[in-house]
């Protein structure tokens, strides 16, 4: 299986706040990434979180760690149907062994 | 600041035709670079990873190939397509170390 897991669907009412779930297995990872892929396109680096750190805030977007679970989340306050898009956790011990999710599918609805 | 570009956006090969994809990298020197293949509702399988000119790393064994003639150009090639290489090819580009990877728009491959 994939060592890298997220639910692969999200459906959330504009305006409200996305949470989506990412659970990892090597605890010696280093960085953990979220990225959006939007249809047809490639992947757009959102924000990425240092092992040592817990928490990290950019605008509507708040990554949560607990390196203890092995699990990442991402939130997005104030959903708006742009954001509807597949979102890829991504671990990364090395930089040529980068692993990623399924994806997980946000449907924002008016 | 730092661009990648991959073309074609689209393809559509018969079986058997060869392939040759090409990305490129500007704004930076010396970058690794990375070929991935996302198969429809998966994640992405990385494919090829190259640290330098002429430095190739083949993480699956597959009916492709990748070269990497000049500093900032990774090819991805194939002699004779399969029904099973259709997908959507992503180009990526890092610094080295722990930096993120930096992805092109991809090439959606569909083989006839």
């Amino acid at each position: 299986g994939e060592d890298v897991e997220q639910s692969l669907f999200l459906s959330v009412r504009e305006g409200d706040s996305s949470v989506i779930n990412c659970t990892y297995t090597d605890s010696s990872s280093t960085y953990l990434y979220w990225y959006k892929q939007e249809p047809g396109a490639g992947l757009q680096l959102l924000t990425y979180i240092f092992s040592n750190m817990d928490m990290k805030q950019d605008q509507r977007l708040t990554v949560l760690l607990n390196k203890k679970d092995k699990h990442l989340s991402l939130r997005i306050a104030d959903t708006q149907t742009g954001d509807s898009a597949i979102y890829f956790c991504a671990e990364n011990e090395n930089n040529n062994d980068m692993r990623f999710g399924a994806g997980t599918r946000l449907t924002v609805k008016p | 600041s730092q661009t990648i570009h991959q073309w074609p956006a689209t393809l559509v090969q018969p079986v058997g035709s060869p392939l040759s994809l090409e990305c490129t990298v500007e704004g930076t020197s010396n970058p690794n670079l990375y070929w991935y293949r996302q198969a429809a509702g998966r994640g992405l399988q990385l494919l090829f990873y190259s640290v330098g000119i002429g430095q190739i790393s083949s993480e699956v064994p597959q009916n492709l190939s990748a070269s990497r003639p000049q500093d900032r150009q990774f090819i991805l090639s194939s002699k004779k397509l399969l029904l099973s290489d259709s997908g959507f090819y992503l180009c990526a580009w890092s610094t080295g170390g722990l930096q993120p990877q930096h992805f092109g728009d991809g090439t959606r491959l569909s083989i006839l």
